[in-house]
């Protein structure tokens, strides 16, 4: 079956560049996109398809794609990105929604 | 700006049907792809499928038959049932907006606030 993998824990201190690496298992044509997650909230999308920053979203916020493995990259790390982020990287022969395990980021 | 409400039961017995409805308000079900992701407690996010507002679905396989959507433009809601739960089907379910073309069903936002459904007898 189709798997998405990213690190379960990423740390950074603040106003450095913390980058979180996904990785499919088989090439796919759909869209990526990464969501953060606080503490008894509900996600939020802070990628869209593939680099897009929503409405909303701070400029240090990027995203990048090379083959299977999509990257997002959070520049000069602030104490309120301390949260868990999630890829998503459908698998295009099926179209089934895949989301990565989650990467806790610690802003030490 | 549209928002997204789930509602349902908070606890459901073991071998019966959970039955969520989502209630879409500040804007319309129709043009969009439509969502239902859930999180088990301290887990990560599991996709559970999605339907396009004119009826057509797609589950995730590892739900095995058990989930079944449907949207009703009318009202402005979508339900979700998930037959013969257990335990493991404890989660916060959510569902989420995917985009207006085909190329961007999963692209999710906005979220509703999620509902928390445990299953116990």
């Amino acid at each position: 079956s189709y798997e998405v993998t990213q690190p379960p824990s990423v740390s950074v201190s603040p106003g450095e560049t913390a980058r979180i690496l996904c990785s499919a298992d088989a090439f796919t044509k759909e869209y990526a996109y990464w969501y953060q997650q606080k503490p008894g909230q509900a996600p939020v999308m802070v990628i869209s398809q593939d680099t897009a920053r929503p409405s909303g979203i701070p400029e240090r916020f990027s995203g990048s794609r090379s083959g299977t493995t999509v990257t997002l990259t959070i520049s000069g790390v602030q104490a309120e990105d301390e949260a868990d982020y999630y890829c998503q990287l459908p698998d295009s022969d099926t179209y089934h929604v895949v989301f990565g395990g989650g990467t806790k980021l610690t802003v030490l | 700006q549209v928002q997204l409400q789930e509602s349902g039961p908070g606890l459901v017995k073991p071998s019966e049907t959970l039955s969520l409805t989502c209630t879409v308000s500040g804007g319309t079900i129709s043009g969009y792809y439509w969502s239902w992701i859930r999180q088990s407690p301290g887990k990560g996010l599991e996709w559970i499928g999605y339907i396009h507002y004119r009826g057509s679905t797609n589950y995730n396989p590892s739900l095995r038959g058990r989930v079944s959507l449907s949207v009703d433009t009318s009202t402005n809601k979508l339900s979700l049932n998930l037959r013969s739960v257990s335990a493991a089907d404890t989660a916060v379910y959510y569902c989420a907006r995917g985009g207006d073309l085909a190329a961007l069903y999963s692209c999710f936002g906005p979220w509703g606030q999620g509902t928390l459904v445990s299953v116990s007898s």
